[in-house]
């Protein structure tokens, strides 16, 4: 199985502020990475597939990089609505997620 | 608007059955593959189990944990997707969702709003 590993497992930015998260898994997984946001009580919500393409209606604020075993999801300026938990997944064999960086209000 | 809406949730006792629906609309269902993915309280997900559509061999697999004990079937002409759940075990308990996945790469693009599943006595 895959593990993917998450961090940090919380991030405290202010609004406006960058925040990067990093994602690695124990082997590659080549471009086959997706980032998930999941809001309290809520459903997880795509944000981006194959590493660094967003899925539709996702802010241009949102970015995803890397391949192989190192992935990076940057919000460039945190708005309110993007406090939340964050997942990737890798899905080059089966399917795995990390288990969340909850990205906090400083 | 592609929506997922699951149902069948509640609260089972250890060695129980449980059985889920997932009514699916806004695409074409007979063409999708399915899974379900699950929550534990305040955990992260976990995959549990992936159908293919019918006209991809209609094939089922597991995740290792519920392997043997859970059961992923499909009704397209119901639009539905169905998991049953035999033998549950207190660590079965997890919010269930149902989703899609992309009809061009094998990520979940769609996820329902979850349905409780419990398992205590």
């Amino acid at each position: 199985e895959i593990v993917m590993t998450q961090s940090p497992a919380t991030l405290s930015v202010s609004p406006g502020e960058r925040a990067t998260l990093s994602c690695r898994a124990s082997q590659s997984v080549s471009s086959n990475l997706a980032w998930y946001q999941q809001k309290p009580g809520q459903a997880p919500r795509l944000l981006i597939y194959g590493a660094s393409t967003r899925a539709t209606g996702i802010p241009a604020r949102f970015s995803g990089s890397g391949s192989g075993t190192e992935f990076t999801l940057t919000i460039s300026s945190l708005q309110s609505e993007d406090f939340a938990v964050y997942y990737c997944q890798q899905y080059n064999n089966w399917w795995t997620f990390g288990q969340g960086t909850k990205v906090e209000i400083k | 608007e592609v929506q997922l809406v699951e149902s069948g949730g509640g609260l089972v006792k250890p060695g129980g059955s449980l059985g889920l629906s997932c009514a699916a609309s806004g695409f074409t269902f007979s063409n999708a593959w399915m899974s379900w993915v699950r929550q534990a309280p305040g955990m992260g997900l976990e995959w549990v189990g992936r159908i293919k559509s019918n006209t991809d061999g209609g094939t089922t697999d597991y995740a290792a944990p519920v392997k043997g004990r859970f059961t992923i079937s499909r009704d397209d002409s119901k639009n539905t997707l169905y998991l049953q759940m035999d033998s549950l075990k207190t660590e079965d308990t997890a919010v269930y969702y149902c989703t899609t996945y992309s009809s061009s790469d094998y990520y979940m693009d769609v996820w329902g709003k979850g349905t409780t599943v419990t398992v205590s006595s």
